[in-house]
């Protein structure tokens, strides 16, 4: 399997335009997290699906946020519109979810480094 | 209010000797703690686990000691190699939500020869 593959591996944009990050969760894992990854807070999570239904967006920063899972093996983050603070690496993972312990089985795909200039 | 804390941002140690990593966390709620291991330019990966039924679990070269009194919780690398040079985050969760994991800010190794 290739993994978890992500789309762009890099983003440079201007403030005020969208942002799309695109996922492609690894075939038959039913969990799919986002997160995003800053020098200041680390790794957060920001939503997170299962079976296509999204779970727990609490950690999505505000409304400039979207999050979709239209089918079992794509997702995209919107960030409409974009601002500086958005920099950051955003991933996706997925994981089966068949163990007792989800949270043991994530698999990340290799990050979307964002700028916002 | 960062639940899951790493103070060292950074440490640096000699091939063959130990690395140990620290985290902290404030929610005594968590029940089920992780080590992620990164590499630059790629996503982490899982490297050891432990519950809040044991104090220490052990893997190869890596064991994760889990203090729970002190909220505390260390990952020791012996011996140290320098392809264990990465990014190392800490995470936890709770048990009425096992999906979600907490992470820390992370501690970069560094292992010189």
């Amino acid at each position: 399997d290739a993994g978890v593959i992500q789309s762009p591996r890099h983003e440079v944009t201007e403030m005020g335009q969208e942002v799309t990050l695109r996922c492609k969760p690894i075939s038959g894992h039913d969990y799919l997290f986002w997160y995003r990854q800053t020098m200041m807070r680390g790794l957060e999570l920001l939503i997170y699906f299962n079976n296509n239904v999204p779970i727990d967006d609490s950690g999505m920063p505000e409304d400039r946020f979207s999050a979709k899972m239209p089918n079992a093996s794509f997702s995209t983050l919107k960030i409409q519109p974009s601002e500086p603070r958005d920099s950051a690496v955003y991933f996706c993972a997925s994981s089966p979810g068949t163990s007792g312990r989800v949270t043991d089985t994530q698999y990340f795909g290799p990050g979307t480094r964002l700028t916002v200039l | 209010d960062q639940q899951v804390k790493q103070n060292s941002p950074s440490l640096s140690v000699q091939e063959g000797r130990i690395s140990i990593l620290n985290c902290d966390y404030t929610n005594s709620m968590f029940d089920y703690f992780l080590w992620y291991k990164k590499y630059p330019a790629e996503g982490p990966t899982f490297l050891i686990s432990i519950s809040s039924i044991k104090d220490k679990n052990e893997d190869g070269r890596f064991t994760v000691f889990l203090n729970k009194s002190a909220k505390h919780l260390s990952l020791h690398i012996v011996p140290s190699q320098p392809g264990d040079s990465a990014v190392y985050f800490c995470a936890a969760s709770v048990a009425y939500n096992t999906d979600k994991l907490i992470f820390g800010t992370g501690t970069r190794l560094q292992v010189f020869p």
